[in-house]
């Protein structure tokens, strides 16, 4: 059973650019996270997308974007790229019914130069 | 505002017994949660509260106060391999499924 996955696993970018992170949730997961975590810090809530449609969000600018896929699977995008934007994005999936427990993934760790 | 606070590192020597605290300020939650991460690692699931009281999971073990906004998580028999950051983080009412996490706990297992 493979639990969730994220690509890439790093990434470069330039300030201004514009960058797409993907995630496969663990098999029979519904509801999809992402997180940004920054060095040092706990994880920052992003959104949330559940029956491809955003249901949560957290503070963070409409430069994050993201999508859900029919498979579950899941996007973010972030254009317009900061320096502040370098840090590991995380992916988390859960059951949207009773699910305490969020699986995460190794994450992508972004660099913005 | 609504925050969790933990102690930013803990060091300790194999065998031992480490006790991370975590106090909370938020208005309502479902359950106080424990997520351990090793560098350049995912956060991975330890234990979940729901309810006052102590839950034991093996080497670990985590009690909820709601009456205190006070939580812990009891690493016993420490080893080398439990070096690593531990986040509590709690699922609040008014956001269901969003999680709110401490800033994290670094602990050092020396031997």
């Amino acid at each position: 059973d493979a639990g969730v996955t994220q690509s890439p696993t790093h990434l470069i970018k330039t300030r201004g650019q514009q960058v797409t992170l993907r995630c496969s949730p663990k098999s029979g997961h519904d509801t999809v996270s992402w997180y940004q975590q920054a060095l040092g810090q706990g994880p920052q809530f992003i959104f949330q997308y559940y029956e491809e449609e955003e249901r949560q969000r957290g503070n963070f600018p409409d430069r994050f974007s993201g999508h859900q896929f029919p498979n579950y699977s899941s996007e973010l995008n972030v254009n317009a790229l900061l320096l502040g934007d370098s840090a590991l994005y995380l992916c988390a999936s859960s059951l949207r019914v009773g699910g305490n427990i969020q699986y995460f993934g190794a994450g992508t760790r972004l660099s913005v130069l | 505002g609504q925050s969790l606070e933990q102690p930013s590192e803990v060091t300790a020597v194999e065998g031992a017994i480490v006790q991370i605290n975590c106090t909370y300020q938020t208005s309502g939650f479902y359950g106080l949660s424990w997520y351990q991460q090793h560098d350049g690692g995912a956060p991975t699931f330890l234990s979940y509260n729901a309810l006052d009281g102590l839950e034991e999971t093996g080497r670990f073990s985590s009690f909820l106060s709601r009456s205190d906004s006070y939580g812990y998580l009891l690493l016993q028999e420490l080893q080398m391999k439990d070096s690593a950051s531990y986040f509590c983080a709690v699922r609040r009412t008014d956001s269901w499924g969003k999680l709110q996490f401490g800033a994290g706990t670094q602990v050092v297992v020396t031997p």
